[in-house]
C-alpha cells in the first residue's frame, strides 16, 4: 500500500532553473495539497485541488504552478527557481473526515 | 484569514516528566483539530478531534478540544527520549476544500 509518493527526494537547482516535483497517490482521494516547510516553521499551503481538473491557490502560491489531470497525480512546477524557494515540500491527500496522508517530502535547495 | 497558534515554541524536559502542549485556532467553518508528530520526515498523524470535551488517548498521549475556547491541548505523560520531535497542530475547515491551516509547531526535547 504505497499511499502518497513524492519524487525526487532531494534536488539542487541553480537560480532561474525550472523543475517539476511529482506526487501521486493510490488511495483514490479527491483532495490533494502541496505544502512547503521552512526550518523551524509549520507547513504553508502552496496549492490545493478538490478533484481532477480543479486547482486553487493556497497561502504562498507565487512562483509555483500545479495541474491535476487525473485523480492520482498532482505535480508542482517551479519556474525560474529562486533562493527563497529553498525548502522541504510535502504533498498530501485526504478524503472527507480523515487526516492528511503525507508523502515523505522533497528537500529542494536553490543556489 | 485562518490562524493557528501553538505554544510554547520549544520545550526541554527530562525523561519521566509530563508535558502539555497548547494550540489555539481561528478558522472559518472549523471542522476538526488535528495533531501530528514530526521527526525527520513527514508528519505522522496522532489525533483528530471534532467534538468538544471528549478526550482521545493513545498510550501516554492524550488530547482534548475546547470549542468554546477555540483551543486544544496535547498531553504526554512519562516522557521518553523517543518523544523528542516537533508537534504540529492543524485546524481543518469544513468546506469541500478541506483545507488545513498549520501552526508553527512545538519542538519538544526530552533529555535522558
Amino acid at each position: 500500500n504505497a499511499g502518497v509518493t513524492q519524487t525526487p527526494k532531494f534536488r539542487i537547482l541553480k537560480i532561474g532553473q525550472s523543475m517539476t516535483l511529482q506526487c501521486t497517490q493510490d488511495m483514490n482521494h479527491n483532495y490533494m495539497y502541496w505544502y512547503r516547510q521552512d526550518p523551524g516553521m509549520g507547513l504553508k499551503l502552496i496549492y490545493y485541488s478538490v478533484g481532477a481538473g480543479i486547482t486553487d491557490k493556497g497561502e504562498v502560491p507565487n512562483g509555483y504552478n500545479v495541474s491535476r489531470s487525473t485523480t492520482e497525480d498532482f505535480p508542482l512546477r517551479l519556474e525560474l527557481a529562486a533562493p527563497s524557494q529553498t525548502s522541504v515540500y510535502f504533498c498530501a491527500s485526504l478524503s472527507y473526515n480523515s487526516p492528511l496522508h503525507f508523502g515523505n517530502g522533497t528537500r529542494l535547495t536553490v543556489t | 484569514e485562518d490562524k493557528v497558534v501553538q505554544s510554547p515554541l520549544s520545550l526541554v524536559v527530562h525523561e519521566g516528566d509530563t508535558v502539555t502542549l497548547n494550540c489555539s485556532y481561528e478558522v472559518t467553518n472549523f471542522r476538526s483539530l488535528l495533531w501530528y508528530k514530526q521527526e525527520k520526515k513527514a508528519p505522522t498523524f496522532l489525533f483528530m478531534l471534532t467534538s468538544s470535551g471528549i478526550e482521545k488517548k493513545s498510550g501516554r498521549l492524550s488530547s482534548i478540544l475546547d470549542k468554546k475556547e477555540l483551543s486544544s491541548i496535547l498531553n504526554i505523560t512519562a516522557t521518553q527520549t523517543g518523544d523528542s520531535a516537533i508537534y504540529l497542530c492543524a485546524a481543518l475547515r469544513g468546506t469541500n476544500a478541506g483545507k488545513s491551516t498549520f501552526g508553527d509547531g512545538t519542538t519538544l526535547t526530552v533529555k535522558p
